[in-house]
C-alpha cells in the first residue's frame, strides 16, 4: 500500500515563528502536493512538485514556500507563520500525471498560529 | 478558470436508502477527469472513483456510481443502499489537460446516514 505521512498530527507555533510541514511517501511518485482544508472552503492547492527541486504555485501561495530535495520528501514551510494561517495540511502525491492517477493522501496536519 | 461546484453542504438520509450527491465542473479542456473522495471524520482521504471526459460508459464501484452529464457538465455521485459507515464529508475534485497532475477540489459534501 501507498504511504504518505506527515511529520506532525498537531503544531501549535506562535506568530512569527518559521513551520516546517514535512511530508514523505514511500512509492516512489512523481508528483507531490500540499493542500490547506478549511471548513466552508474545501481543499486548496497551496503548490506542487512534478520532480525533484521542480515546484509549481497553486491557488494560495503567498505565505508559504516549498521544498523538494529528495524524490520521496516535499516540505512545506511557513517563514513567519501567522494566525490566518491555522489550517489543516494535506500532503498528497500521485504516480502518473493525467488520467486516472488518483492522489494518496497523508492523514494532514493541524496547525494553530497564537 | 477551471472550477468545482458542490452546492449541497449537507444531506441526510436513511440507511438503504439511495444517495446522490452533486457536483458541476467548468473547464474549457477537452481532458479532464473526474474524482470522487470520502473524508470521514476521522480526517483520511479516500479515494472513491475516477471518470475520464472521454469514457463512453458512466464509472461504477461497488455502491458509488457516478453519474457523467458532459452536455450539462455535471458529475453526480450516486450512492445506493446507504450504510452509517457512509457518513463523512464528500469532496468532488476535477484534474485538467493532458499534463495536468493537480486536482482542484470542490467545498465538499457533510453525508448524514441515520438508521
Amino acid at each position: 500500500d501507498v504511504k504518505v505521512t506527515q511529520s506532525s498530527r498537531y503544531l501549535v507555533k506562535r506568530t512569527g515563528e518559521k513551520v516546517f510541514l514535512e511530508c514523505v511517501q514511500d512509492m516512489d511518485h512523481e508528483n507531490m502536493f500540499w493542500y490547506r482544508q478549511d471548513p466552508g472552503l474545501g481543499l486548496r492547492l497551496i503548490y506542487f512538485s512534478y520532480d525533484v527541486k521542480m515546484k509549481e504555485k497553486g491557488d494560495i501561495p503567498e505565505g508559504y514556500s516549498v521544498s523538494r530535495e529528495k524524490k520521496e520528501r516535499f516540505s512545506l514551510i511557513l517563514e513567519s507563520a501567522s494566525t490566518n494561517q491555522t489550517s489543516m495540511y494535506l500532503c498528497a502525491s500521485s504516480l502518473i500525471a493525467g488520467g486516472d492517477g488518483e492522489l494518496f493522501f497523508g492523514e494532514g496536519s493541524r496547525l494553530t498560529v497564537l | 478558470a477551471q472550477k468545482i461546484t458542490q452546492t449541497q453542504p449537507g444531506m441526510f438520509v436513511q440507511e438503504k436508502e439511495a444517495v446522490t450527491l452533486d457536483c458541476t465542473y467548468d473547464t474549457s479542456d477537452p481532458s479532464y477527469g473526474l474524482f470522487w473522495y470520502k473524508q470521514p471524520s476521522s480526517g483520511e482521504m479516500i479515494f472513491l472513483i475516477y471518470q475520464g471526459s472521454y469514457d463512453q460508459q458512466n464509472a461504477t464501484e461497488g455502491r458509488y456510481s457516478l453519474n457523467f452529464q458532459k452536455a450539462r457538465k455535471s458529475a453526480n455521485l450516486v450512492i445506493s443502499a446507504s450504510q452509517l459507515g457512509d457518513s463523512a464529508m464528500y469532496f468532488c475534485a476535477m484534474r485538467w489537460g493532458q499534463a495536468g497532475t493537480a486536482l482542484i477540489f470542490g467545498k465538499g459534501t457533510t453525508l448524514s446516514v441515520s438508521s
